[in-house]
């Protein structure tokens, strides 16, 4: 039973460009949620989607969009890239509107701005 | 606006001794509450939850937690670390009834531990 996988692993950009990161949630999930872990911080919530809608959002601008796929699986988009969005981006799935789930994480995407 | 605590960045301890991470929250209501657990290059790893019901949690890998209402807290617990407990430990809270596991997580800023021979 794979669990959530993320791809790539990592990433180098330089600022201004475009970047797409990848996910796949695990098997029986339905729910992709997004997550910024800045170093030495904690993840920050960016986005979820579910039945292949944006259902909540975090505090994040509109340069970072996201899809989500009949299969369930997800892209996280990111414009205009800044030297602060360097960080790991960490991809989520849970089983949507079931209580009492835990959200099972990936390895998550380093991204790198230069 | 609710907020999570880990009040230790950085603990460091012997192995087979007793570790205690600490966890407050500030929101008004009972929220779920989480640990989480995150080994160098890696996502996260569920170590325990709280939902409802018993207020002492057991969770993988020998943890549990404790649930104070009136601390608004949730320490985590080990009674003998292992070396391989080396890793950073994240508190998250979710506020209740938030439907579902449809729930966006409020972390700390975590707590890595370093474990000693």
């Amino acid at each position: 039973d794979a669990g959530v996988t993320q791809s790539p692993t990592h990433l180098i950009k330089t600022r201004g460009q475009q970047v797409t990161l990848r996910c796949s949630p695990k098997s029986g999930h339905d729910t992709v949620s997004w997550y910024q872990q800045a170093l030495g911080q904690g993840p920050q919530f960016i986005f979820q989607y579910y039945e292949e809608e944006e259902r909540q959002r975090g505090n994040f601008p509109d340069r970072f969009s996201g899809h989500q796929f009949p299969n369930y699986s997800s892209e996280l988009n990111v414009n205009a890239l800044l030297l602060g969005d360097s960080a790991l981006y960490l991809c989520a799935s849970s089983l949507g509107w079931v209580d009492n789930q835990p959200q099972h994480f990936g390895d998550g995407t380093r991204l790198s701005i230069l | 606006a609710q907020s999570v605590t880990q009040p230790d960045i950085h603990i460091t301890v012997s192995e087979g001794a007793s570790l205690e991470l600490r966890c407050n929250y500030s929101y008004g209501a009972t929220p779920y509450l989480f640990w989480y657990v995150q080994s160098p290059g890696q996502g996260l790893q569920l170590l325990l939850k709280y939902f409802s019901g018993d207020t002492l949690v057991q969770g993988i890998k020998g943890f549990e937690a404790e649930f104070k209402r009136s601390q608004s807290s949730f320490n985590l617990r080990k009674p003998s670390v292992h070396w391989s407990d080396a890793a950073e430990y994240f508190c998250a809270v979710v506020p209740e009834n938030s439907g579902g596991s449809n729930y966006k997580l409020t972390f700390g800023k975590g707590t890595l531990l370093t474990v000693n021979p």
